[in-house]
């Protein structure tokens, strides 16, 4: 089915380890979107792209960092993992950042 | 002060009742304006883009005052498949970009 695919689904990781998140969209969106998800907080937005090649900094985005490499194609990476960090990931993308955003089902992250 | 707040709740609503659920927005420069429903530990999904003129979906309604920065959405005969977190959402412009920021959600469980 079209839409966009994440993953790991479930990860748990030490805490100073490292690890990248993927997220795939196959309706050729321009824009694509990071966002955490705490409870009692709403979605935060970490990072965004408005197309290949391009990153930029939302709400949250220390101790992230991201890359665009290809159109479809959005990752995440946790350079060295923080309890903090213990949340839900979601991506999502949307052709035009105005309507149309499709999220992907989330990787739930926790770190020990 | 957030720049989108909803009252978290939660709603507990018998079959059949009609609810409402009210938003404030802070930024003036916001853009489009959405209710999405989120179902536990799945993710966010569009429920309907609210528009300034009102606008109604089988039933569910949703209003728009601009003046006010003020979004509201009526649920009417409520059913158990109601039960869900609902999030405001609106946009904005960010730099050359445009990106959501999400309310914390209000929780809604519909009782048989």
């Amino acid at each position: 089915n079209a839409g966009v695919t994440q993953t790991p689904k479930f990860r748990v990781l030490k805490t100073g380890q490292s690890m990248t998140l993927l997220c795939a969209q196959d309706m050729n969106h321009e824009y694509m979107y990071w966002y955490r998800q705490d409870p009692g907080m709403g979605l935060r937005l970490i990072h965004y792209s408005v197309g290949e090649g391009t990153t930029a900094k939302g709400e949250v985005p220390d101790g992230y960092n991201v890359s665009r490499l290809k159109k479809q194609n959005f990752l995440l990476g946790l350079e060295s993992a923080a309890p903090s960090q213990t949340s839900v990931y979601f991506c999502a993308s949307s052709l035009d950042g105005y309507y149309g955003y499709t999220f992907g089902s989330g990787t739930r992250l926790t770190v020990v | 002060r957030k720049e989108v707040e909803q009252d978290p709740g939660p709603f507990n609503v018998p079959e059949g009742a009609t609810v409402a659920f009210n938003c404030t927005y802070s930024n003036s420069a916001s853009q489009s304006f959405f209710w999405y429903r989120q179902d536990c530990r799945k993710e966010p999904k569009l429920l309907m883009s609210v528009y300034s003129s009102g606008n109604e979906d089988g039933r569910f309604t949703a209003q728009l005052n601009r003046a006010s920065q003020y979004i509201s959405l009526l649920i009417r005969d409520s059913k158990l498949s109601d039960s869900a977190t609902y999030l405001c959402v609106v946009t904005r412009p960010s730099g050359s970009a445009r990106q959501l920021t999400f309310g914390s959600g209000t929780q809604l469980t519909v009782l048989p």
